[in-house]
């Protein structure tokens, strides 16, 4: 597709269950963020993927977290045993190594854990 | 420690006039900035940015103003027109840096017919 892709578009998820949501960013991107939007709060940075280095995982809240990107496109983001604070829109972003000109975002995942 | 602040969360304007949007930040390591647009359910969508070495720069619109020494940048949007209102985020890049853009709240944008 021509844009970065985000499944799915809503979860709802009790409290403690495992969530995994998922992110196709555009073909030839080669880094991907992960980012998430908490009511009334701005754009958070949870973790960037860059090429096949190492994934830069400062963001991340908590262990309960954690992303992984297969063959350099598809990542997937996972949080286990969720709580309600979880609750937020998730939002994927990939750019062409030279992000100066902006990254291009997905539609996102709200989350909602209850 | 918020290293991008956009103080106003609402501004109001009337269409046809000017919409001038704020941005401060603390980090001097920003290499460039960009302002995003969100609509409601939807991602941010790129619309513009500034390289910390020039002032301004202009798309149409849209025209972006650095200013270095007082660490503040701001979105002009002339004139304003129905579909300019949304969220509008402002972020700080540092190509040193991997943690990717920093972004400040946000500031929601309201054109009035």
């Amino acid at each position: 597709g021509a844009g970065v892709s985000q499944s799915p578009s809503n979860k709802v998820t009790e409290k403690g269950k495992d969530v995994e949501l998922r992110c196709d960013p555009i073909s030839g991107h080669t880094a991907l963020y992960w980012y998430r939007q908490r009511l009334g709060q701005g754009l958070e940075f949870l973790i960037y993927f860059q090429g096949n280095s190492a994934p830069d995982k400062s963001g991340l809240p908590s262990d309960r977290f954690s992303a992984e990107r297969t063959g350099g496109s598809v990542s997937t983001l996972t949080i286990q045993r969720t709580q309600q604070e979880d609750s937020a829109v998730y939002l994927c972003a990939s750019s062409p190594y030279q992000a100066e000109e902006g990254y291009t975002f997905g539609s996102g995942t709200r989350l909602t854990v209850v | 420690d918020q290293q991008v602040k956009q103080n106003s969360p609402s501004l109001s304007v009337q269409e046809g006039r000017i919409s001038i949007l704020n941005c401060d930040y603390t980090n001097s390591m920003f290499d460039y900035f960009l302002w995003y647009k969100k609509y409601p359910a939807e991602g941010p969508t790129f619309l513009i940015s500034i390289s910390s070495i020039k002032d301004k720069n202009e798309d149409g619109r849209f025209t972006v103003f650095l200013n270095k020494s007082a660490k503040h940048l701001s979105l002009h949007i002339v004139p304003s027109q129905p579909g300019d209102s949304a969220v509008y985020f402002c972020a700080g890049l540092w190509g040193g840096g991997a943690d990717g853009l920093t972004f400040g709240k946000g500031t929601h944008l309201i054109i009035q017919p």
